[in-house]
């Protein structure tokens, strides 16, 4: 079955403190990964697909990684404007249609 | 372009009642889906339509129907609404060429069934 796992759950940062978020996964074979923000109230939006191991995507002041087992997403100097859910989800190779999400990374950049 | 669309954007049910969630698209998508969001278990496919009358499952179809009579439109009814449907429905739609690259997601449904 194919999991993910998003790590941590909530985290608060002060404005310009930059860090990472982490999305481990199993699954059989990897067909692609994908991050995805969300604000409280609305739908996600999709930032970035990643599809192997050591490939990486940057918008602004986020920078997303990928391994065999995990992925991050890189915030450099975040501003308040980045506090989001951050969701990440994968799909097997195997799996036409279907997506697997974690439950997000709820996160707060504090002026 | 209003881009995907959802109604309602809020609804109580009682156990047993049924009712159907609108979901419209102007972007000439040919994927669309149906997710729901529940705290601490992530969005999860419930049905999704790769064109105008072709439907299938996702992970959690139980309690569920829809139907895709144009490319626009693609309602999701529930049949007998109970307490653990009480969720936050979302409906996606995209293009056949990049269906999980851009997935353009409606406002979602927030849903509690008494």
């Amino acid at each position: 079955e194919d999991q993910v796992t998003q790590s941590p759950e909530a985290l608060r940062l002060q404005e310009g403190e930059s860090s990472s978020l982490n999305c481990s996964y199993t699954v059989s074979g990897l067909r692609g990964l994908f991050w995805y923000r969300q604000d409280p109230g609305k739908g996600p939006e999709f930032l970035f697909t990643l599809y192997s191991a050591g490939e990486e995507k940057e918008k602004e002041r986020l920078k997303a990684t990928l391994t065999k087992k995990e992925s991050f997403l890189h915030i450099t100097a975040p501003k308040p404007e980045d506090s989001a859910t951050y969701l990440c989800a994968v799909q097997a190779a195997g799996s036409a249609r279907q997506l697997t999400f974690g439950s997000g990374t709820q996160l707060t950049v504090l002026p | 372009n209003a881009g995907v669309t959802q109604t309602p954007k809020f609804q109580v049910l009682k156990t047993g009642q049924s009712m159907t969630l609108q979901c419209a698209q102007d972007m000439n998508h040919e994927y669309m889906s149906w997710y729901r969001q529940d705290p601490g278990m992530g969005l999860r496919l419930i049905h999704y339509s790769v064109g105008a009358g072709i439907t299938d499952q996702g992970e959690v179809p139980n309690g569920y129907n829809v139907s895709r009579s144009t490319t626009e439109d693609f309602p999701l009814r529930l049949l007998s609404a109970a307490p653990s449907q009480t969720s936050v429905y979302f409906c996606a739609s995209s293009k056949r060429e990049t269906y999980y690259n851009e997935q353009f997601f409606g406002p979602g449904t927030r849903l509690t069934v008494l």
